[in-house]
């Protein structure tokens, strides 16, 4: 019984190419989160989402759009793929009232 | 701005012997903090928090990290390393008011048996 699940795991893909992340969370968690994990392992806020809404939304280029179509899951949608896209891309969600947060498992992109 | 520094980057330690990695964080007034573990290919996985109350807080697999105010810091520690234990070490702090953590860079711990 995962708690944040993503998929895919890793994904592999060419410059220029549009790809998606799935975020699922089954915790009943009102907040999630995504968050970029460069090569150096350093951990950076992208965007967060409470009850659909948008929260949170760090300096990002805008080719990188979050989608929460309900309250357990939060996707992102990457388009016109650079290099300097690649790296680990971690959910997280965190209940009401609460600021810790459960991390997923990660999904490794990696832009050719 | 915000930050989290973690003042080691590579720690290389013998089975048995005591860590304590260092974390101290920008002023920002109250806040909540946390230490995660990230062991090779996996996600992170809290270790302990602190929120309030008594500085000294105690997490899983034999982890405590003090909080001490006066020098915003709050460095993790374990008497007795154990090989399983190798794995990269986040400080992080959630400022009030802002629904996000800001992380330190990591500390790479090397546990030799």
């Amino acid at each position: 019984d995962t708690a944040v699940s993503q998929t895919p795991k890793y994904l592999v893909t060419q410059m220029g190419n549009d790809k998606s992340i799935k975020c699922e969370q089954n915790l009943g968690h009102d907040t999630m989160y995504w968050y970029k994990q460069d090569s150096k392992k350093f951990l950076k806020i992208m965007f967060s989402y409470n009850n659909k809404e948008l929260i949170i939304n760090e300096t990002v280029p805008n080719r990188f759009s979050p989608k929460s179509p309900d309250k357990a899951h939060l996707n992102l949608h990457i388009n016109s793929l650079e290099l300097g896209d690649s790296a680990v891309y971690f959910c997280a969600s965190s209940p009401a009232g609460s600021d810790t947060q459960y991390f997923g498992p990660g999904t490794r992109l990696t832009v050719l | 701005a915000q930050s989290v520094s973690q003042h080691n980057h590579h720690v290389i330690l013998s089975e048995a012997a005591s860590l304590e990695l260092g974390c101290n964080y920008s002023y920002g007034g109250t806040v909540n903090l946390f230490w995660y573990v990230q062991y090779p290919g996996q996600h992170l996985q809290l270790l302990l928090k602190y929120f309030s109350g008594d500085p000294l807080v105690k997490g899983i697999k034999g982890f405590e990290a003090e909080f001490i105010k006066s020098k915003f810091s709050f460095n993790l520690r374990k008497p007795s390393v154990q090989w399983s234990d190798t794995a990269e070490y986040f400080c992080a702090v959630n400022y009030m008011g802002r629904r996000a953590l800001t992380f330190g860079s990591g500390t790479r711990l090397q546990v030799q048996p």
